[in-house]
C-alpha cells in the first residue's frame, strides 16, 4: 500500500475554506484515496473517496492531481465543529484501512 | 437508523485478565472490522470478518481473537491482558469486504489495563 504524507497540523479561520494537502507519490493505478476524520474521543468518520476524478459530496470536495501523486481535501466553509484529525489513506482492494498520523485541523473563531 | 454500536463504552481490567468487547453493525452490513487506537496514534487494523469468516488479520498476537455471529454482530476477545493493551478499540462495519465500500465506525470501547 502507498504511503501518504500530511502536514501534522493546520489552522483555518471559521467560515473560510480549509484546504488539506496529502502526498501519495507511490500510489498505484488501482488504489483509491480516502479521507476520514476523527473528532476527539470519537470513532473516525468517513468523508469522501476518489480514484481519478475530482469528487464532491455534502461534506467536502476531493481534488486529485492528474498524475494522482497528490490530493487536496477542501472543506468549503469551515466551522468550529470541523476541528479534528484528518486522515488521508491510500488503499486498493485491501480489506483494511492503514491510518497514518493525520493532520490536526484547528478551526479558529 | 442506528449506527454502529459498541459495548461497553469504558472498561477497566487488571493485567492477566481476559476481556470481551462487543459490536453491532449497521443493519444490512455484513462486514465488521476491529481497530486498536493507542493514545496519540492512528487506528491500527486488527481483524476483518465478512459473512462470519475471518477475512483479514493485522499484526497482533494470538492473544487477540474475534468472531462474527449469524446476525453479523461481533466480539473481540483479548486474553492475558498487558498494560500495553490499554487503548480505544474501534469497530467498523461495511456492506462488503473491500475498502471502497466505505466504513462506518462506532464510538469505541475505552479499555484501561492496570
Amino acid at each position: 500500500d502507498a504511503k501518504t504524507t500530511q502536514p501534522p497540523s493546520m489552522d483555518c479561520a471559521e467560515g473560510r475554506a480549509a484546504n488539506l494537502p496529502c502526498n501519495h507519490s507511490t500510489i498505484s493505478g488501482n488504489e483509491y484515496v480516502y479521507w476520514y476524520r476523527q473528532i476527539h474521543s470519537q470513532g473516525p468518520q468517513y468523508i469522501i473517496h476518489g480514484l481519478k476524478n475530482n469528487e464532491t459530496n455534502e461534506m467536502a470536495s476531493l481534488i486529485i492531481t492528474e498524475d494522482r501523486k497528490s490530493s487536496t481535501l477542501i472543506l468549503p466553509h469551515a466551522t468550529l465543529r470541523d476541528t479534528a484529525v484528518y486522515y488521508c489513506i491510500v488503499e486498493g482492494s485491501a480489506r483494511q484501512l492503514t491510518f497514518g498520523s493525520g493532520t490536526q485541523l484547528t478551526v479558529l473563531p | 437508523d442506528a449506527g454502529v454500536t459498541q459495548s461497553p463504552t469504558h472498561l477497566i481490567k487488571t493485567r492477566g485478565q481476559h476481556v470481551t468487547l462487543r459490536c453491532s453493525p449497521i443493519s444490512g452490513h455484513k462486514s465488521v472490522s476491529w481497530y486498536q487506537q493507542v493514545l496519540g496514534q492512528g487506528p491500527q487494523f486488527i481483524f476483518q470478518y465478512y459473512e462470519k469468516e475471518e477475512r483479514g488479520r493485522g499484526n497482533f498476537p494470538d492473544r487477540f481473537s474475534a468472531r462474527q455471529f449469524p446476525n453479523y454482530s461481533s466480539e473481540l476477545n483479548v486474553n492475558a491482558l498487558l498494560l500495553g493493551d490499554s487503548a480505544l478499540y474501534l469497530c467498523a462495519s461495511s456492506l462488503g469486504q473491500a475498502s471502497y465500500y466505505g466504513y462506518t465506525f462506532g464510538s469505541g470501547t475505552r479499555l484501561t489495563v492496570v
